[in-house]
């Protein structure tokens, strides 16, 4: 079946550094992905999303570049904030079974950035 | 517009005891998602409904029901409450029309059962 893994995390970086968060999936069709984040004691929200091969999904300076070579779907900030730790979830979404479509999330991995 | 609210926020639930959780959406999304959320593991789907009047089991169904007799709302039950469904749970909509649309979450509501 479809599943996403993500690096563990916790990742603790300073202000203004690079940061990636590694997503790689496995998908029998041709899925979108998605980049989600949570605040805490929020419930998800949408960061980013690529819908086919090749598109790049970008809000907020995160970027992700949808690869199918490579199965993967990678977020990069160039320059965090403190106010961008959260904990941030890649997804993927495919039709179901039984109808509808269901997302698959990966664990998640939460970011640290410190003053 | 609300967007997707949940009810209640929190709740401790004793051994063997039921609850209804409510979801609500003002939207008219299509797609409706009840997730749990535990550290380490991510969201799990636990059912999900297409459309008013219908449900699916999602990855972890068992020692849960759910109803959706109204568009706008889908109920997610515990009958006999355990220690292992302590969780945060997410409830969650969609439109329809195809896997690219994006889900919108509610706040959560953290259940505790001792």
């Amino acid at each position: 079946g479809d599943s996403v893994t993500q690096m563990e995390g916790p990742v603790t970086l300073s202000e203004e550094a690079f940061l990636t968060i590694n997503c790689t999936y496995t998908a029998t069709g041709y899925p979108s992905l998605f980049w989600y984040v949570q605040y805490p004691g929020e419930g998800l929200q949408l960061l980013l999303k690529a819908t086919k091969a090749d598109d790049k999904g970008s809000n907020k300076g995160f970027e992700a570049t949808y690869r199918k070579e490579t199965t993967s779907f990678h977020l990069e900030k160039g320059s965090v904030q403190v106010s961008d730790s959260a904990v941030y979830f890649c997804a993927l979404s495919d039709r179901g079974n039984t109808g509808g479509f269901k997302t698959i999330f990966g664990a998640g991995t939460r970011l640290f950035v410190k003053a | 517009n609300a967007g997707v609210t949940q009810t209640p926020k929190f709740r401790v639930l004793k051994t063997g005891q039921s609850m209804t959780l409510l979801c609500a959406q003002d939207m008219n999304h299509e797609y409706m998602y009840w997730y749990r959320q535990d550290p380490g593991m991510g969201l799990r789907l636990i059912h999900y409904s297409v459309g008013e009047g219908t449900t699916a089991k999602g990855e972890v169904p068992d020692g849960y029901n759910v109803s959706r007799l109204k568009k706008q709302n889908f109920l997610l039950g515990l009958e006999s409450a355990a220690p292992s469904q302590t969780s945060v749970y997410f409830c969650a909509s969609r439109p329809a029309g195809g896997f690219t649309d994006t889900q919108y979450f509610g706040p959560g509501t953290r259940l505790t059962v001792l």
